[in-house]
């Protein structure tokens, strides 16, 4: 069966401070691959998403960025956090089959970040 | 432009009760629409999802939706409410201008609470 992890689970970081989480998934191979940001446990804002290794493809200019160096991995990343930046941080995945329409997308544990 | 709408920020029903969740959307093409579960401090959870076919799908944890196309409506029901079903729920649809990329878009969430 398919898992999906994220670490850290929760961290805090000073305005300024670089960033680094980690989105890993097992049991699949080729996923397309998410970021969001939740702010306030409400809406999901999608950050990035991923469709093979060194394709990512941003939704929104911000002060993150993301890589996906090996097929099933998934980083996101800052040089200087911003406050703004804090938020809870979901990674999630779907099956790529060609041409299928209907794939639902698999969520992580999520990171909760708070810049300070 | 493709989007959904969760047009209640919070639902209030009783133990027992039946509950519903409202969904509406506004996609080109088929829509392919899933309901998602989210507890604090975790990630979403997968409920249910609507491809083709029957209206009336059944998903997770005694949910189910219906699809309704005339109103482009894609309501989540319960027969019978618990208090442990008290969570945020999305409603999402596919992206239908972003082929292979599995992308979704959310509603804003609706948290329903259950009082025993």
């Amino acid at each position: 069966s398919q898992t999906i992890h994220q670490w850290p689970a929760t961290l805090v970081q000073p305005v300024g401070s670089p960033l680094s989480l980690e989105c890993t998934v097992e049991g699949t191979s080729n996923p397309n691959l998410y970021w969001y940001r939740q702010a306030a446990g409400r809406g999901l804002q999608l950050l990035f998403y991923s469709v093979g290794i060194g394709q990512i493809s941003s939704e929104v200019p911000q002060n993150l960025s993301a890589s996906r160096p090996q097929d099933r991995q998934f980083i996101l990343s800052s040089k200087k956090l911003l406050l703004s930046d804090s938020g809870f941080y979901l990674c999630a995945w779907s099956e790529f089959v060609a041409g299928a329409v209907n794939n639902e997308q698999f969520f992580g544990p999520g990171t909760r970040l708070t810049v300070l | 432009a493709q989007s959904v709408a969760q047009p209640e920020d919070q639902v209030n029903v009783a133990e027992g009760n039946p509950l519903t969740v409202k969904c509406t959307y506004s996609v080109s093409g088929n829509p392919y629409l899933f309901w998602y579960v989210q507890y604090p401090n975790r990630g979403l959870q997968f409920l249910l999802k609507y491809i083709t076919g029957d209206n009336l799908v059944k998903g997770s944890y005694g949910f189910e939706a219906e699809f309704n196309k005339s109103q482009t409506s894609f309501h989540l029901k319960k027969p019978s409410a618990l208090v442990s079903d008290s969570a945020l729920y999305f409603c999402a649809v596919r992206d239908n201008g972003s082929s292979n990329t599995g992308k979704l878009i959310f509603g804003q969430g609706t948290t329903l609470q259950v009082k025993p």
